[in-house]
């Protein structure tokens, strides 16, 4: 069981806005920021938000990130089918003094 | 351009060590920490944990102290993790990922199998 709890999940049609969450605690998200990746199949992941709600230069603005409380989001507007990939949260957990990432959401695109 | 490059898979015995290197490249290597991600097949990614370059000082997962070791060579820019005592459990793709507010530019991955 990973720490940060993600829907194993989620699923849009092209052109659809799609939310993923990432709920923790007060010993990570809700003290501390909150990191979103990408990964493709076969492939390493990939920066999407940083700071909670900050891009990356060549990160699209379709990808938003968001916090409140101990749980943080992911949300991509005008899904296309190149987002079908997998997402990961992370944060930094004061009480394992460590990096911990949720187990995942398998994105699909219909 | 920011590169890292990993060595190739590894196949070791239960009980075995093995280290994998992590060559920086387009960047000041002392000016970034390198972090340790792994991931199981078919699983989540987990967080072994990082380096500093500059200093060789080292933050290690709880669950990895002991047995994971994490160096770094700045004369050739190439940060190094070692994990011992290796289990068929510990079979997975390990990535460094450098950290610049994230993991903002990550290894090619190498494959770790732990088999007898």
């Amino acid at each position: 069981q990973s720490v940060l709890t993600q829907p194993p999940s989620a699923s849009g049609t092209p052109g659809q806005r799609v939310t993923i969450s990432c709920s923790g605690s007060s010993s990570n998200i809700g003290s501390n920021l909150v990191y979103w990746y990408h990964q493709l199949p076969g492939t390493a992941p990939k920066l999407l938000i940083y700071k909670n709600n900050q891009r990356p230069s060549g990160v699209p603005d379709r990808f938003s990130g968001s916090k409140s409380g101990t749980l943080g989001s992911l949300a991509i507007s005008g899904l296309r089918s190149e987002d079908e990939a997998d997402y990961y949260c992370a944060a930094w957990d004061d009480s394992l003094s460590g990096v911990v990432f949720g187990g995942g959401t398998k994105l699909t695109v219909l | 351009q920011v590169q890292l490059v990993q060595s190739g898979a590894e196949v070791k015995k239960p009980g075995a060590s093995v280290k994998v290197s992590c060559k920086a490249s387009g960047y000041t290597f002392t000016g970034y920490y390198i972090n340790w991600v792994r991931q199981a097949p078919g699983q989540g990614l987990e967080w072994l944990g990082w380096i500093n370059p500059n200093s060789g000082g080292t933050k290690y997962a709880q669950k990895f102290q002991g047995w994971v070791t994490m160096t770094r060579n700045t004369s050739i820019s190439t940060a190094y993790m070692e994990l011992s005592r290796l289990r068929s459990d510990d079979t997975a793709v390990y990535y460094c990922a450098r950290d610049n507010e994230g993991a903002d530019y990550w290894g090619q991955g190498t494959l770790v199998t732990v088999s007898s």
